[in-house]
């Protein structure tokens, strides 16, 4: 079955400064890749998603990058505000995401004012 | 969001007692799922429904039995709870078909804990 590896597992950064949360998976038909955050106390919830046709996709200051090559993806958060403090969930399907999602096992990312 | 319910929010039981989670959603997704959150493991998936009486195990099913009668209900029951099986539990649902939203949902939670 397909296995997610994400990393780093905690995250610290300034605020306005950039972070970056990696994952990697196994499974070369894996076509769908959401990301998902999960604020303290709360339930996950999806904040973005790119399907192995499109190598980035960007909405505001959050951005997804694919390389099917290479079988890893990436969450890129600008200009970090406080409120992005949270656990961030990678996770990968077949079939478009109308399967089960595989997830990693999260990043805790915390903005220091 | 007030469209996937989950109940009890939060129980307490004993080992070796059976325990039913319920989860209900009013969108008429197709898909549902059940998770458990434990810290350094993420999200992994017990059991998933594509439809009303198609189920299929997930990551970590043993111990764990689920049903899908209706559509919109999505139990999971501990048969005989263990102490490895105190947890968060997610319910989700999302929509099927390609072209259709892949976005899974998911309730607020269940925090059990066995004692």
């Amino acid at each position: 079955g397909e296995n997610v590896e994400q990393h780093p597992s905690t995250l610290s950064v300034q605020e306005g400064d950039s972070a970056v949360i990696k994952c990697t998976y196994s499974d070369s038909a894996s076509n769908y890749f959401p990301w998902y955050k999960q604020e303290l106390g709360k339930r996950p919830q999806l904040i973005i998603d790119i399907r192995s046709n499109v190598g980035e996709k960007k909405d505001q200051r959050i951005a997804v990058t694919l390389n099917k090559t290479a079988k890893h993806f990436s969450l890129h958060i600008t200009e970090t505000q406080p409120e992005d403090s949270a656990v961030y969930f990678c996770a990968a399907s077949r079939n478009f995401g109308n399967e089960k999602l595989t997830f990693g096992t999260g990043t805790r990312l915390t903005i220091i004012p | 969001d007030a469209g996937i319910t989950q109940s009890p929010r939060y129980k307490i039981t004993e080992t070796g007692r059976q325990v039913t989670l319920m989860c209900h959603q009013t969108w008429s997704h197709s898909y549902m799922f059940w998770y458990r959150q434990d810290l350094g493991h993420g999200l992994r998936l017990i059991y998933y429904s594509a439809a009303a009486d198609i189920t299929d195990k997930g990551e970590v099913p043993d111990g764990y039995v689920v049903s899908r009668s209706k559509t919109e209900n999505f139990p999971l029951t501990l048969e005989s709870a263990t102490r490895s099986q105190t947890s968060v539990y997610f319910c989700a649902s999302s929509e099927s078909g390609l072209g259709g939203l892949n976005e899974q949902f998911f309730g607020p939670g269940t925090r059990l804990t066995v004692l």
